[in-house]
C-alpha cells in the first residue's frame, strides 16, 4: 500500500485565487512529520512547511498553509493568492520516526499551473 | 555555500559507461540522502549516510550503485555499467539532525539534482 498519496495528478487555478492540494497519508506509528516540497521545472526540491503528528496547531508559512486532519490522515496544502511563479510540481512527503534516521516517502505529485 | 550543491547538472552517458555525482551537502549536516527520480515521479530513496557511515543502502536498486561519503561531508553516487533504465534525476539532500526529532529544523534540504540521460 501506498504511504501517501496524492490524487489529484494536476490542478488549475487562476492567478490571486486560493487553491488546495490533497495529500493523505498511510502510517500506524504514532510519531511522524508531513512535509511539502515545490518542485520547479529546475529540478530543486524546496521547502514549503511541515507539520508534526503532535502538532496542536495547523502549519502556516506566508501563503501556505497545512489542512491537517489526523483523523482523516490527510494533510491538504493551501496555497493563498495563488501567483504565476506558483506553477510547479508539489509533492507530499512523510516522515515516521521509530526509524531514527528515517527518510521522507513521498507521493506521486501534483503539477500545479496557474494561468493569468 | 548556503545550500546543497550537485555536479554535474547534466550527464549524457553512453549505455555501459560508468558516471559519478557528486554532492555538496550544507556545511554541518550529519545526515545524508540520495534519491533517484524518474520522470514524473516522486523521489525514491537510494541510501542514508550518518557521517562517513552509510546506514542504509537499502533503496540502492542493483549493485551497479554505489555510494560513499569518506570525509563525512562530500559524497559521491557512483553508477557502473549504465543502462538506459537508471535515465533519472539523482537528488542529493541533507539535514542537520541525526534523530527523526519532528521538528521543522531537521527538516531535509534538497540539491537541484544531477540529470542523467543513459543513451
Amino acid at each position: 500500500a501506498q504511504k501517501i498519496t496524492q490524487t489529484q495528478p494536476g490542478m488549475f487555478v487562476q492567478e490571486k485565487e486560493a487553491v488546495t492540494l490533497d495529500c493523505t497519508y498511510d502510517t500506524s506509528d504514532p510519531s511522524y512529520g508531513l512535509f511539502w516540497y515545490k518542485q520547479p521545472s529546475s529540478g530543486e526540491m524546496i521547502f514549503l512547511i511541515y507539520q508534526g503528528s503532535y502538532d496542536q496547531q495547523n502549519a502556516t508559512e506566508g501563503r501556505y498553509s497545512l489542512n491537517f486532519q489526523k483523523a482523516r490522515k490527510s494533510a491538504n496544502l493551501v496555497i493563498s493568492a495563488s501567483q504565476l511563479g506558483d506553477s510547479a510540481m508539489y509533492f507530499c512527503a512523510m516522515r515516521e520516526v521509530p526509524s531514527g534516521y528515517s527518510t521522507l516517502t513521498f507521493g506521486k505529485g501534483t503539477m500545479l499551473l496557474v494561468s493569468p | 555555500g548556503a545550500g546543497v550543491s550537485q555536479s554535474p547538472r547534466y550527464k549524457v552517458a553512453k549505455r555501459g559507461q560508468d558516471v559519478a555525482l557528486r554532492c555538496d551537502p550544507i556545511s554541518g549536516h550529519v545526515s545524508l540522502f540520495w534519491y533517484q527520480q524518474a520522470l514524473g515521479q516522486g523521489p525514491e530513496f537510494l541510501t542514508y549516510f550518518q557521517n562517513e557511515a552509510q546506514l542504509d543502502k537499502s533503496g540502492l536498486p542493483s549493485d551497479r550503485f554505489f555510494a560513499e561519503r569518506p570525509e563525512g561531508s562530500v559524497s559521491t553516487l557512483k553508477i557502473q555499467r549504465t543502462q538506459q533504465e537508471d535515465s533519472a534525476v539523482y537528488l542529493c539532500a541533507s539535514s542537520l539532525a541525526v534523530s527523526a526529532g519532528l521538528r521543522s529544523g531537521n527538516t531535509i534540504y534538497f540539491g537541484e539534482g544531477s540529470w542523467l540521460t543513459v543513451v
